[in-house]
Formats: structure tokens, C-alpha cells, sequence
């Protein structure tokens, strides 16, 4: 498998700044990597697709102004909640593939966020 | 729309019991079907699926596929309190490239003494 780091695991914010969690993966150099979102009671839903070295690749009603993706290096993502308000607040997590086209994700530890 | 349905959403039943966690989907052009463990923050993947009838085994769990009733099972026995967590089901077509899971709510099994 691969071995996803996550950071921060939590974090407090106001409303109107900016948030930045980083997605390692740790052995293994992914090319895609990806975002979900979880609120309470709900399913993982997949935000968007990171692509090293291009743009990220964003779900449908995800604004891509508001969620900045960036994927400089194999090993390395980067997810900016951008003027966060308090209806982000959630659960976002990200995950590797092992392999080009496999469905067999493994996931960090999550980012905890909440905007008061 | 792709569309996983877990149930029941949630569970509580004693040490040694023996559980049953239903996934039933909607997607189209099925590639597989998986199984994770969600603890407390990462989920931790559990099983594949992509043919209907094998059963795939680890340890205490074990799960299979219906591909013709859309649907699958994960099994649990001998429950101890350290399965307590929530399940996910996920479904993976062959387009998006693959990798675009969907996923369900989930099931939160709870196992007491």
C-alpha cells in the first residue's frame, strides 16, 4: 500500500482567512492525488483530482477559486480553503491511487476544519 | 448518477456476535467495489471486489459481491470491541478514470462486552 501523511489534522480558523493543508505521500510518488469532503453523517464526497505538474481536475459545484489545489511535486498536495466561512467547516481528506487507473485508494489522516 | 446505499446506518450488538453490513449500488460501467474501515480518520482499506460470487476472506471479515442483484456483504464474526467503526462501501466505474469513487454513508458498528 502507500503511506499517506496529512497536516494539520485540526484546525480553528475565523471566517475570512485562509486555510492550506498539505498531503504527503510518503512512499510512493503519486501523480494523482485526491480530495474528499466529509460533513457529519455523510459520505466522502470527491471534491477534485490533483495532477502533478497540471491543473487539478474539480467535481461539479466545487468552485475552484474557493478550493486551490496545488500539486508541485510527486509527493506533495496542497489544499487552500481560500476566505473560509463557516459552512466549510468539515472533514477533508485525501488519498493516493497505487498505480495509474487503480480504484484502490489510501487515504490520510484527514483535516478537521472549523471556521467560527 | 452513481449511487451506494449502506445500511443499516447503525449498529450495536456484543463481543463474539456475527454481523452483516449491506451494500447495495447504481453506477454505470461497474469496474469494483471496496470496502474500508473508518476508525477515527483515515479509512483503511478492507476489500475488492470485481466478481460476482468469490468470496474474498481476512481473518474474522470476509465479504462478496452480487453483480447481478447490485450488491454486496460484508461479514464480520467473533466481533470484537476493536471492529468498532464505521464501514464504507465505495463503487468505482471504468470511466473518470477509474479512481472516481463514490461513496456511502456508511455503517456504525458499535461492539460492546
Amino acid at each position: 500500500g502507500a503511506v499517506v501523511s496529512q497536516h494539520p489534522s485540526r484546525v480553528i480558523c475565523k471566517s475570512g482567512t485562509s486555510v492550506k493543508i498539505e498531503c504527503r505521500s510518503l512512499d510512493f510518488q503519486a501523480t494523482t492525488m485526491f480530495w474528499y469532503r466529509q460533513f457529519p453523517k455523510q459520505s466522502l464526497m470527491l471534491m477534485a483530482t490533483s495532477n502533478e505538474g497540471s491543473k487539478a481536475t474539480y467535481e461539479q459545484g466545487v468552485e475552484k477559486d474557493k478550493f486551490l489545489i496545488n500539486h508541485a511535486s510527486l509527493t506533495l498536495s496542497t489544499l487552500t480553503v481560500t476566505s473560509a466561512h463557516p459552512e466549510d467547516s468539515s472533514f477533508y481528506i485525501c488519498s493516493v491511487a497505487v498505480g495509474a487507473g487503480s480504484e484502490k485508494l489510501f487515504f490520510g489522516s484527514g483535516t478537521q476544519l472549523s471556521v467560527l | 448518477e452513481d449511487k451506494v446505499v449502506q445500511s443499516p446506518l447503525s449498529l450495536v450488538v456484543h463481543e463474539g456476535d456475527t454481523v452483516t453490513l449491506n451494500c447495495s449500488y447504481e453506477v454505470t460501467n461497474f469496474r469494483s467495489l471496496l470496502w474500508y474501515k473508518q476508525e477515527k480518520k483515515a479509512p483503511t482499506f478492507l476489500f475488492m471486489l470485481t466478481s460476482s460470487g468469490i468470496e474474498k476472506k481476512s481473518g474474522r471479515l470476509s465479504s462478496i459481491l452480487d453483480k447481478k442483484e447490485l450488491f454486496s456483504i460484508l461479514n464480520i464474526t467473533a466481533t470484537q470491541t476493536g471492529d468498532s467503526a464505521v464501514y464504507l462501501c465505495a463503487v468505482a466505474p471504468f470511466t473518470g478514470g477509474g479512481n472516481k469513487l463514490t461513496f456511502g454513508t456508511g455503517t456504525q458498528l458499535k461492539v460492546e462486552l
